[in-house]
């Protein structure tokens, strides 16, 4: 059964930084695309980013490149989401997703950006 | 970006009911489209992948159709436990968007 369960969402204040972790169990992690979904309070779903098997093409939304950075360690069957300079527009759960044409989720993780 | 656009936005049918949820795009594309069923507290789960394909596990009353601009989910006859929120997705071009979502509640 595929399983992904996201950690290391919280509360932060503007221009702090959050590293989200992303388990993956029930597949083999480094034959597939992974990425990031994100949907902030009272708003629709929002794609963030992807990372193809070997962590060689990575793709972000407009709004977080230059402050977001997706990683993977295939070895540990991990996903990451390093997120510096956070903004209060960031608050959002974000989902850890198995990409193959759709979707597979984690139950998502909240970070709350507020002063 | 493409944008994509559902209606209705909310849907009220009755068990046994026929139900077809619409995603418009803003630019064709082939047929990277997705479509998922979210149930509160719970993770959304894949119904229809490359815009008609059935994922494994879904029962067969759920399709999916379309090409260009105008995409279908239909539920044959709708049960009990199809009451929920639907969207669809594209991955045709980045960045990656999702429609606004359809509730389906119970008339």
């Amino acid at each position: 059964e595929v399983q992904l369960v996201e950690s290391g969402g919280g509360s932060v204040q503007p221009g702090g930084s959050l590293r989200l972790s992303c388990a993956a169990s029930g597949f083999i992690f480094s034959d597939y695309y992974m990425s990031w979904v994100r949907r902030a309070p009272g708003k629709g779903l929002e794609w963030v980013a992807n990372i193809n098997q070997d962590g060689g093409a990575r793709f972000y939304v407009d709004s977080v490149k230059g402050r977001f950075t997706v990683s993977r360690d295939n070895a540990k069957n991990s996903l990451y989401l390093q997120m510096n300079s956070l903004r209060v527009e960031d608050t959002a759960v974000y989902y850890c997703a198995r990409w193959d044409g759709k979707f597979y989720w984690g139950q998502g993780t909240l970070v709350t950006v507020s002063s | 970006d493409i944008q994509m656009t559902q209606s209705p936005s909310t849907l009220s049918a009755s068990v046994g009911d026929r139900v077809t949820i619409t995603c418009r795009a803003s630019q064709s594309f082939s047929s990277w489209l997705a479509w998922y069923q979210e149930k509160p507290g719970k993770a959304p789960k894949p119904l229809i992948y490359k815009a008609s394909s059935l994922e494994s596990g879904v029962p067969s009353r759920f399709s999916g159709s379309g090409s260009g601009t105008e995409f279908t989910l239909t539920i044959s006859s709708l049960q009990p436990d199809d009451f929920a929120t639907y969207f669809c997705q594209q991955s045709d071009s980045y960045p990656w968007t999702f429609g606004q979502g359809t509730r389906v509640e119970i008339k």
